[in-house]
């Protein structure tokens, strides 16, 4: 079982939806838990970053974390064309020295 | 200078040879680290350096070797390469003690 589970899509919406994705993992010690955007031909770009359980939310994006779940969500308002990346969950250990990824959804956000 | 920048962005290499591959980090970051991301996965972890020690390393073979400079560039060498080394190759620079990563735009290593 990998340490972090993301189901790599695709997933294809019109614009204006609201987008939901998600993951889960299997360590409890995770203590930071992040979203990155990952354009094509393009590296990863941080998104937004969390160390608690709850909302945090930054313009049209929410991160959400259950820590009880062991589950984390990411969630996209009014989705624009502009979102369609590969959206990558990261998770790790505070004062560690690796990140842990999933393996990214594919988004597609339809004019 | 701001971001982080990898050299070369492609490379073809062939089956034997060895690569290096180079990072300049982010101004003012003083951490690199490396990962490796397979066509269609998440990123991988290969080793991380601070101060110009490897730092941590994930579960890669040693012919996977590293160094940093002392100002806090880097390089990725691959030693003995295989066909499964094809990949994208992501340099990550960051501050000690903070979580979050500032990427480059990778180096696309293809071994025939």
């Amino acid at each position: 079982q990998k340490e972090v589970e993301q189901d790599p899509g695709p997933l294809s919406v019109p614009e204006g939806a609201i987008v939901s994705l998600n993951c889960t993992y299997s360590n409890s010690a995770f203590q930071y838990f992040m979203w990155y955007r990952q354009y094509s031909r393009k590296g990863p770009e941080l998104l937004m970053y969390t160390y608690s359980s709850g909302n945090k939310e930054d313009g049209r994006f929410t991160a959400q974390v259950d820590k009880s779940s062991k589950y984390i969500s990411l969630f996209i308002r009014d989705s624009q064309p502009s979102d369609s990346a590969t959206y990558l969950c990261a998770m790790g250990m505070t004062g560690g020295f690796k990140t842990i990824f999933g393996a990214g959804t594919r988004l597609f956000v339809k004019a | 200078e701001t971001g982080v920048t990898q050299s070369p962005t492609h490379l073809i290499k062939t089956r034997g040879q060895q690569v290096t591959l180079r990072c300049s980090s982010q101004s003012g970051h003083n951490t690199v680290s490396w990962y490796q991301q397979a066509l269609g996965q998440g990123p991988q972890f290969i080793f991380q350096y601070y101060r110009e020690e490897e730092n941590g390393r994930g579960n890669f073979p040693p012919r996977f070797s590293g160094l940093q400079f002392p100002n806090y560039s880097s390089e990725l060498n691959v030693n003995a390469l295989e066909l499964d080394d094809s990949a994208l190759y992501l340099c990550a620079s960051s501050l000690a003690g903070e979580d979050g990563y500032t990427f480059g735009s990778g180096t696309r290593l293809t071994v025939v």
